[in-house]
Order: C-alpha cells, then structure tokens, then sequence
C-alpha cells in the first residue's frame, strides 16, 4: 500500500530557512509534488521532482530527494509570513490513471 | 497556466437534497479529472477518478450511487452529492492533470465547501 507521512507541525522564524520532510513507501513513484494549500482554499503547486533526480532548485524552494530512503524534503529559504499554509507532498505512482496519493500535511507558522 | 474553475466556493443545503458541484478546465483539455474530500486538518482523500465519456472509478468505499461524477466533455466534470446528509459536510475539490509544453502535474480547483444542515 501507499503511505505518505509528515509531521504535523512546524514553527519558524521570518528570514529563517523551513525544511518540511515526507517519506513515502512506493517505491515506484514517478513523480513527487509540493503543494500549499491557504485556508478554505484549494492546492497550488509548488514544484514537483522526477523520480531520477536527486536536487531540484526554483527560486526559493530547494526539493531533496533521496530514493534509497524514500524521503522527501522541501526547504524555503528567507521563509515569510506569506509562506504560513500547510504542505503536503504528494507521490504520483505507476499504479495507472496517475492518482496522487498526498501525505498528512504540515502546518507552517511562520512568526515575526 | 492551466486553470481549473470550481463552483460554487460553497454551498449550505438541506439534509436530504442533492447538490450538484462543478469543476472546468479553462485553457486545456482535461480526458481525466480527480475528486477528492477534505475533512477538517486532514489530508486529501482520493473519492473517484472520472474520464471524459466513460464511467468514473470509485475509490474503495466511496458510494457510487451517492456521489455521481459525469464528465460528459473534456472540459466539464460534475460531483453530484445525492440525498446528502450532515456526515457529507466537507471540503471537496477536483483537480485535473497537465501535460504540455509548458506545464506538467495537477491543477486544483479552488475547493467547495459543502455545510449540509
């Protein structure tokens, strides 16, 4: 089965870096997303990662993979109050019609 | 970029009524589109999966007869919420994927909150 796991909780600093972490158990995933989601709104894409790449940067969002582990992680550089949402990744497996399987979500609070 | 358009935002409706929730992709052509639920500070659950002129795939135990998807043209999906009772009251939002030139994941519509009462 598929599983995707985050933790629940993060608080940082204005200008400090965020790391949020997943792990996810399908090995045979595709695709890996980032996605931020407001209050009562719906999801906006981040960045996502292929599968084969270890590294991908887009302006302040730095994505880490590590397929060995199965551990994904998304770093926000000079993170600020607008960044203050939850997370989630998201794998996209090879289980056909391309479902995404989201992880628990984490909530970022970013404080002055 | 591509743009999935939900209405409405939200909906309050009467226990036992049916209400009818719209998603459609503006610039690009959606053969698949995604409905998920959203509960209160939880992830997104996948409910079904529906393809342009063939029968929606439910998840594993998401009523079919409850929640009826038509995708009759490739840039209109509908989530029919049938007989909804106040357990139905969620967050529910579609999202399509994109594969072109320019972009590649899932576009989400902007959720809608449904409050049955």
């Amino acid at each position: 089965g598929e599983d995707v796991e985050q933790s629940l909780f993060l608080s940082v600093r204005e200008g400090d870096s965020s790391v949020i972490n997943c792990t996810y158990t399908d090995s045979s995933s595709t695709y890996l997303y980032w996605y931020k989601q407001e209050p009562g709104a719906g999801l906006q894409l981040l960045t996502y990662i292929f599968s084969n790449m270890d590294m991908k940067q887009d302006q302040r969002l730095t994505v880490l993979l590590n397929k060995k582990d199965k551990h994904l992680s998304l770093r926000i550089a000079d993170t600020q109050t607008g960044d203050s949402a939850i997370y989630f990744c998201a794998e996209e497996g090879r289980g056909g019609g391309n479902k995404l399987t989201f992880g628990t979500g984490t909530q970022l609070k970013v404080e002055l | 970029g591509a743009v999935v358009s939900q209405h409405p935002s939200w909906v309050i409706c009467k226990s036992g009524t049916s209400v009818k929730i719209e998603c459609r992709s503006l610039d690009f052509q959606a053969t698949t589109m995604f409905w998920y639920r959203q509960f209160p500070k939880q992830s997104l659950m996948l409910m079904a999966t529906s393809n342009e002129g063939s029968k929606a795939t439910y998840e594993q135990g998401v009523e079919k007869d409850k929640f009826l998807i038509n995708h009759a043209s490739l840039t209109l999906s509908t989530l029919t919420v049938t007989s909804a009772h106040p357990e139905d009251s969620s967050f529910y939002i579609c999202s399509a994927h994109v594969r072109d030139r320019d972009n590649y994941g899932y576009t989400f519509g902007s959720g809608t909150r449904l409050t049955v009462v």
